[in-house]
């Protein structure tokens, strides 16, 4: 199994809403990693987790809070979002968060995330 | 601080034309060179990666790129452009925390 699933592909929340993103991966990858996409531009960095703990933070604000329960799921909770949060968000997975060509990340299909 | 540069933000090419996709990245030893292609509203898909094993890589979909350490290039071609090459393509760099360092992306288009 080399699939990452991404749950919902779709959501539309307002402002005071509290949602949660769901990523699972099968493959006994050891990091995952959240981005988030806005239309004609490449995805961008927003956490990374190693080893079930978080590793890289890329000064997201605190409106969105990820979570990874065991090495297989990874959470981004959504709280108070504004209307520019608006994006594609992709959850990946590769074997380790080192540098290596081995180490290719394996992308979810995403979820498309309205803020209205 | 590195980055890779992709020359063209849209390359149009004709059904069974060559495509041809830029990419520099930053010098560094070793270089962690991919291409991942995007399909409109989907996620991204790995194309190919440089291992240093060779300096030509195949990839799938009859994709293939050949890494220039001389002129820090990693461009991306295809001899025959098909209708469902048409996408978004990425040229990436693994940077030193293991993050990827993407370039801007190039649009293909395929006419008919």
């Amino acid at each position: 199994d080399t699939e990452v699933t991404q749950t919902p592909k779709h959501l539309v929340m307002g402002m005071t809403n509290k949602k949660s993103l769901k990523c699972e991966q099968h493959m006994g990858h050891r990091a995952m990693y959240w981005y988030k996409q806005k239309a004609k531009k490449p995805p961008e960095l927003m956490f990374v987790y190693s080893y079930e703990k978080l590793s890289i933070n890329e000064s997201v604000p605190s409106r969105f809070s990820p979570e990874c329960p065991n090495s297989s799921l990874l959470n981004l909770h959504l709280h108070a979002l504004q209307p520019e949060d608006s994006a594609l968000y992709l959850c990946a997975s590769s074997q380790e968060a080192s540098p290596s060509s081995y180490n290719e990340q394996f992308f979810g299909p995403g979820t498309r995330l309205t803020v209205l | 601080a590195q980055s890779v540069t992709q020359l063209g933000s849209h390359v149009s090419v004709s059904e069974g034309a060559l495509v041809l996709l830029r990419c520099n990245y930053s010098s560094s030893v070793p270089p962690y060179l991919f291409w991942y292609v995007q399909y409109p509203n989907q996620g991204l898909q790995l194309l190919l990666k440089y291992t240093s094993a060779a300096t030509l890589v195949k990839g799938i979909n009859g994709f293939e790129a050949e890494f220039k350490k001389s002129e820090t290039s990693f461009h991306l071609t295809k001899p025959s452009a098909h209708m469902s090459d048409a996408a978004e393509y990425f040229c990436v760099q693994g940077g030193s925390q293991g993050n990827l360092i993407f370039g801007k992306g190039t649009k293909l288009s395929v006419k008919p």
